[in-house]
Parts: C-alpha cells; structure tokens; sequence
C-alpha cells in the first residue's frame, strides 16, 4: 500500500526566501503525482500536477520535481511571500484515480 | 474554470439522525470523491464514483453510503450519525488521470 510523507509538517521563513517542501513515498508504480494547496477551512486548490514520464513542471513561482527511483518529489517555492501562507499537500495517483495524500507541511511566511 | 459546489458549509446535526450531503460539478467529469480531513489522520477517501449508479468504497466506507444518480451530482449519506463522524467532509471531481478539483468543504458537527 502507498505511503506518502511529508517533512517538515510545518515551516516558518521570512518573506522573499526560496524554500522546498519535501514529499516521500513507498511505491513508484505510480501514474502521476499532484501538489495541493489547502488555507484554513477551506478545500484543496490544485497547484501542478506531475505525470509519471514527466520529471518537473512549472507554474509561475512554483517548481515541482519528481524522482521516481529515489521515492522523492520536491516543491519548489521561489522569493516567498506572506499569501504563500498554506498547507501544501503532496497526492500520489497509483491507478489513475485515487489519490493518497500526505499528512502536509504548513507553511508560515512571516513580513 | 471547473467549479464543485458543496450543499452546506457548516453542518450540525444530532446522533442518530439521517444526514445528506451533496455535492455538485460543472464540468462533466466521470469520476467523484467524497473525502474526510480529520487533525492528525490527514485526508481518507470515504467513496468514490467513476460513473453514474457505480461506487467503489474507499478506505474509511464504515458508516457511510452514496448516492449518485446523475453524472453531476454525488451525494454521502450518513444513515445514523454519530459524534464519531464530526468532521470536514471534501467532495472532488476529476477525469480519470487528472487532477482532481475539489470544493469548498462541509464541516459537519455531530452533537
């Protein structure tokens, strides 16, 4: 069964630092992976999404990798701000629908 | 842009009593997902749907049952509520091997 870790659970930076949130997981049969962002009561926005064959993808500030081989996927979040603000949730997609989410690191930017 | 709507925002209901939370999207996709996000246990798929009257249970069915009669809407049934089940209930729809687009969330509180 997937497992899918992600470390730290909570980070706090002051603003305009780059950082990279870590995800970890068991079983690389996978079909794609995916990072969320979660803010206080509220649902889950989808920020890029990573197919299997594909080692990284770009949006604006973010920047995603994936290693299969080494069970590792990284987010990239360049010069920070307080809006960064968030839970972020890594998901890995083994057979093409369901999803197994990591517990999430929350994120502080500080002003 | 895809848009999944939630029936309730905030919930609060009695032990034993017959709870229905719909959930509704826009965008013709074939997969639904009704998840719970409880402090500490992280995101748990409850059931999910890849077609209209087809369901496949997740890892936490117990206690639960759906419904879904149209491609659009997917509603979770909790058929006696217990104080056991208070928590942020997440509905999501995707294409299979897509990401998933989630909405805004239920907080159910059962007293």
């Amino acid at each position: 069964k997937q497992e899918v870790t992600q470390i730290p659970a909570a980070l706090s930076v002051p603003e305009g630092e780059n950082l990279v949130l870590n995800c970890s997981f068991t079983d690389s049969a996978i079909y794609n992976l995916q990072w969320f962002r979660q803010d206080p009561g509220k649902g889950l926005t989808s920020l890029l999404l990573i197919q299997s064959s594909q080692r990284e993808q770009t949006s604006g500030r973010l920047n995603a990798s994936l290693d299969k081989s080494s069970g590792r996927s990284t987010l990239y979040i360049a010069a920070s701000q307080p809006g960064d603000s968030a839970t972020y949730l890594c998901a890995l997609n083994n057979a093409g629908n369901m999803l197994t989410f990591g517990g999430g690191t929350r994120l502080m930017v500080k002003p | 842009d895809v848009k999944v709507t939630q029936s309730s925002r905030y919930l609060v209901k009695r032990t034993g009593e017959k709870v229905f939370l719909e959930c509704v999207q826009d965008m013709d996709h074939e997969n639904m997902f009704w998840y719970r996000q409880d402090p500490g246990l992280g995101l748990r798929l409850i059931y999910f749907s890849y077609d209209v009257k087809m369901k496949e249970k997740g890892d936490i069915p117990e206690g639960y049952s759906v419904s879904r009669e149209k491609k659009e809407r997917f509603s979770l049934i909790l058929e006696s509520a217990s104080t056991n089940q208070t928590s942020m209930y997440l509905c999501a729809s995707s294409l299979f091997g897509d990401t998933q687009y989630f909405g805004p969330g239920t907080r159910l509180t059962v007293l």
